[in-house]
């Protein structure tokens, strides 16, 4: 069975800090993975997507984020955070051969908390 | 850019009403999902429709159905609405053969 394990519900940093947001991952089969942002009291947006191409992946925002398959690790990360980047994200895995039916799962989520 | 939207934003309701969650999107996709979000849970899948009138059970479809009678809208129908469905109710879709999901701006019910 897939799951997503996201380490620490929240994470605080000053801005101009490396952010760093944990994800790893089980899966049997080869996974696809996903990093969604939800800012408050909106829906979630796509930040950038891992499909079996390059494993280092460049999304929206300046965010990035690099599949470790010895690791099952899929990390999110930023050089430098601002102010903006305060919200709630979350990492979701589906699996090769599912996009016909789709479904995702979800971690836990991970609040961002952004120090002036 | 796909625009996925619900009925509501917000939405309180008395305990054993009928409550209709509605969600449209503009991008023709085939798939169509519910999900509740709750806080330290994530997001768990309640229903979702590969096509229309078509639909399958998520993880948690006690105290739920769904109706997709046209390809562009996905309803969520509490038939008897109890305080434990109170949460945020997130609608998204998908087009078949892609994987990302892409996200209405949710509907933040209150059932008291």
């Amino acid at each position: 069975a897939q799951s997503v394990t996201q380490l620490g519900s929240h994470v605080s940093v000053s801005e101009g800090a490396l952010v760093l947001l944990r994800c790893n991952y089980s899966s049997s089969v080869p996974p696809y993975l996903f990093w969604y942002v939800q800012y408050p009291n909106q829906g979630l947006q796509l930040l950038l997507k891992y499909t079996s191409a390059a494993t280092l992946v460049k999304g929206i925002n300046g965010f990035e984020a690099e599949f470790k398959k010895s690791e099952t690790s899929f990390h999110l990360t930023k050089p430098s955070a601002h102010m903006s980047d305060a919200a709630e994200y979350f990492c979701a895995v589906t699996f090769h051969g599912s996009s016909n039916t789709g479904k995702l799962i979800f971690g836990q989520g991970t609040t961002l908390q952004v120090k002036p | 850019d796909v625009k996925v939207t619900q009925s509501s934003r917000y939405l309180v309701k008395r305990t054993g009403e009928k409550v209709f969650l509605e969600c449209v999107q503009d991008m023709d996709h085939e798939n169509m999902f519910w999900y509740r979000q709750d806080p330290g849970l994530g997001l768990r899948l309640i229903y979702f429709s590969y096509d229309v009138k078509m639909k399958e059970k998520g993880d948690i479809p006690e105290g739920y159905s769904v109706s997709r009678e046209k390809k562009e809208r996905f309803s969520l129908i509490l038939e008897s609405a109890s305080t434990n469905q109170t949460s945020m109710y997130l609608c998204a879709s998908k087009a078949s053969g892609y994987y990302e999901q892409y996200f209405g701006p949710g509907t933040r019910l209150t059932v008291t």
